[in-house]
């Protein structure tokens, strides 16, 4: 049973415009979630984080929105540049499940020039 | 020296090889990680340790067995894989504190193995 799901499994934005990026998760218990940037041959790096009390954090270019009732958060990127084109994990813990991190499979973003 | 690194950065091995992965990281975490990632699919954990003693072991094959000697390093240890295990393995450190592992994770840049 999957407890994070990325859906979509690439998306390509054209520079510029903003990038969403999707992400649902079944634990009700996950109470802080993260975003991961992945470029090729490297690892993941952190990106930006949400904890369950908000349902918004903004650093720069870079909003994650989370929805509670829905399990349902969201990366948004505006404005898109090609150096974004990576892909991106959404990751969730649970603090009293001892806050390992449960990934979803990743969506590859492309951003065109 | 970066946060996290890990050697071999590539590895092709046979069936009946034996190898190592090896991960150190920089960071005076307390928590290290062994995750697998398969074309398209979610990171797995596989193994964590937390001030070196192994916590979880997520129904791993016994051909991996991890080992972590201190808090800074970290071993993956391959013996008679399968071509199935051919994937990118991924160490990660965190801090844990009060028993619960820091969600913040560092991660290295991944050992791409190959399996033939």
């Amino acid at each position: 049973d999957q407890q994070v799901k990325q859906n979509s499994p690439s998306l390509s934005v054209q520079e510029g415009r903003i990038s969403i990026l999707n992400c649902d998760y079944t634990n009700s218990m996950f109470d802080y979630f993260l975003w991961y940037k992945k470029y090729p041959a490297e690892g993941p790096t952190f990106l930006i984080s949400i904890s369950s009390i908000k349902d918004k954090n903004e650093d720069g270019r870079f909003t994650v929105f989370l929805n509670k009732s829905a399990k349902h958060l969201s990366l948004h990127i505006v404005p898109s540049q090609p150096g974004d084109s990576a892909v991106y994990f959404c990751a969730a813990s649970a603090h009293n499940q001892g806050g390992k991190l449960i990934f979803g499979q990743g969506t590859e973003l492309s951003v065109k020039p | 020296e970066t946060g996290v690194t890990q050697t071999p950065r590539h590895l092709v091995m046979g069936m009946t090889n034996k190898k190592s992965l090896k991960c150190e990281q920089h960071l005076g975490h307390n928590a290290m990680y062994w995750y697998k990632q398969s074309a398209k699919k979610p990171l797995e954990l596989m193994f964590v340790y937390s001030l070196e003693e192994r916590v979880e072991n997520n129904s791993v094959p016994s051909r991996f067995s991890p080992e972590c000697p201190n808090s800074s390093h970290l071993f993956l240890h391959l013996h008679t894989l399968q071509p199935e295990d051919s994937a990118l393995y991924l160490c990660a450190s965190s801090q844990e504190a009060g028993g619960v592992l820091n969600t913040e994770a560092f991660f290295g840049q991944g050992t791409r193995l190959t399996v033939v």
